[in-house]
């Protein structure tokens, strides 16, 4: 079955430092696509980046890239020079691609961005 | 704004209540998405409506009855919930497969 882990329940960065939040995924389709969200304490999901199953880069969105590693399932997030706006929690989810298209998220990460 | 709307924002209600949810989405997608978010638990996937058909039902209690009366909008009608449904209830909408849009949620307290 399709599952989504993110194994990091909370993580610390200090300012305009980089960071990275974990996502494994398992999946037997040949075709999907992986998203992140960020959730502030607003409650919204907000959007940030996406890399499909047969993209060959990395794909990046200003401060944000996502380390795509095939053959590992991980699809881990970036989020260079680390603002205070950035804490929130962060969603991993992958969408199937077979017959409906359906989103499955992972538990998320609460990443806290110290001063 | 993402283009998706819900409301109320949130809402109390007894488990022998009535109610409903709604969401409105101005983005002409043709699917939408109703899910639950509890603490410390994954986003549920309750139910996926695509071109205003039911695709998908995740073996969700009958006390939630999901309607889509056009492809803008989506109701989630609850009756007689018990207290463990108490959570976020999120909508949203995509077109095609790409990104979803989600609306700001219904934050659910059942006494």
């Amino acid at each position: 079955a399709q599952k989504i882990t993110q194994t990091q329940p909370g993580m610390f960065v200090q300012e305009k430092e980089a960071v990275t939040l974990d996502c494994t995924y398992d999946t037997s389709d040949p075709s999907y696509g992986l998203f992140w969200y960020k959730q502030p304490s607003s409650g919204e999901m907000i959007f940030l980046i996406y890399q499909g199953s047969y993209d060959q880069q990395n794909a990046t969105e200003g401060r944000y890239s996502l380390n795509f590693q095939k053959a590992r399932k991980s699809a881990n997030l970036v989020i260079s020079a680390s603002q205070l706006g950035d804490s929130a929690m962060y969603f991993c989810a992958m969408r199937e691609d077979s017959g409906t298209y359906k989103y499955i998220f992972g538990t998320g990460t609460r990443l806290k961005v110290l001063a | 704004e993402t283009g998706v709307t819900q409301t109320p924002r949130h809402l109390v209600m007894g488990m022998t209540n009535k109610k409903s949810l709604k969401c409105e989405q101005h983005l002409g997608h043709n699917a939408m998405y109703w899910y639950k978010q509890s603490a410390k638990k994954p986003l549920e996937l309750m139910f996926v409506y695509s071109l205003e058909e039911r695709v998908e039902n995740n073996s969700v209690p009958s006390r939630f009855s999901p309607e889509c009366p056009n492809s803008s909008h989506l109701f989630l009608h609850l009756h007689t919930l018990q207290p463990e449904d108490s959570a976020l209830y999120l909508c949203a909408s995509s077109q095609g497969g790409e990104k979803l849009f989600f609306g700001s949620g219904t934050q659910l307290s059942v006494l």
